[in-house]
């Protein structure tokens, strides 16, 4: 079962905030949204991460809502290098050795000059 | 790239021949990861790694075996490579399963074709 629903693509203006939405509805309590990108065939590069909290670090910031069932990756100053595939993410913890990250198919985004 | 390398990065095959993937870190890192890529389906688990000698099956292990036989090395075989399994390999490595350390780093990937 799917654990994240994205946009399969978006555009957005270089310069301007992109937000990337993603729902996650049946998350867990102790499972963290995570956000990656992909850029054109390279390994997935980290993002950012939360549980209940808004995050924010160099890179992005991320708003979790209130009952945890979406969240927005916010790019602030989208720029033509922030083109790539972005994935939300659910971990689930499911045993006492391992950590499963569920990759959706992710949001395509096109940043325009 | 935090340290990770993959070989071969790229690998033609046939059908019903054995594939070894290697994937090498530098980071003494204690959890690694499999994951294939294939279009319409994002990034799957194949197998993890809990430590030396330890390691369990991910989503989709079928066709797939690993081995860690020291900390900076985890390797998947396909012991008898099927078109199936022409996909996009990524290595990922962390350092915990909780906290900010639970952070899944990838490498560069290894693209397979089985003919």
């Amino acid at each position: 079962d799917a654990k994240t629903t994205q946009p399969p693509s978006m555009d957005c203006a270089e310069g301007r905030a992109a937000n990337l939405p993603c729902n996650h509805s049946t998350i867990s309590g102790n499972e963290y949204v995570y956000w990656y990108r992909q850029i054109h065939s390279q390994g997935p590069q980290y993002i950012i991460h939360g549980l209940k909290n808004n995050e924010t670090n160099e890179m992005a910031s991320l708003i979790i809502t209130e009952d945890r069932k979406s969240s927005t990756l916010i790019l602030p100053h989208a720029t033509l290098r922030d083109t790539a595939v972005y994935y939300c993410i659910v971990r689930v913890t499911f045993s006492n050795t391992g950590n499963q990250f569920y990759f959706g198919t992710g949001t395509s985004l096109t940043v325009i000059p | 790239d935090a340290g990770i390398t993959q070989s071969p990065r790229h690998k033609v095959t046939e059908t019903g021949t054995p594939v070894t993937l290697r994937c090498h870190q530098t980071e003494n890192h204690r959890y690694m990861y499999w994951y294939r890529q294939d279009p319409g389906h994002g990034l799957r688990l194949i197998h993890y790694s809990y430590g030396v000698k330890d390691t369990d099956k991910g989503e989709v292990s079928d066709g797939y075996s690993v081995s860690r036989s020291k900390t900076e090395d985890f390797l998947l075989t396909l012991e008898s490579a099927t078109s199936s399994q022409t996909s996009v390999y990524f290595c990922a490595i962390s350092e915990s399963l909780a906290g900010v350390k639970e952070t899944q780093y990838f490498g560069p990937g290894t693209r397979l074709l089985v003919l």
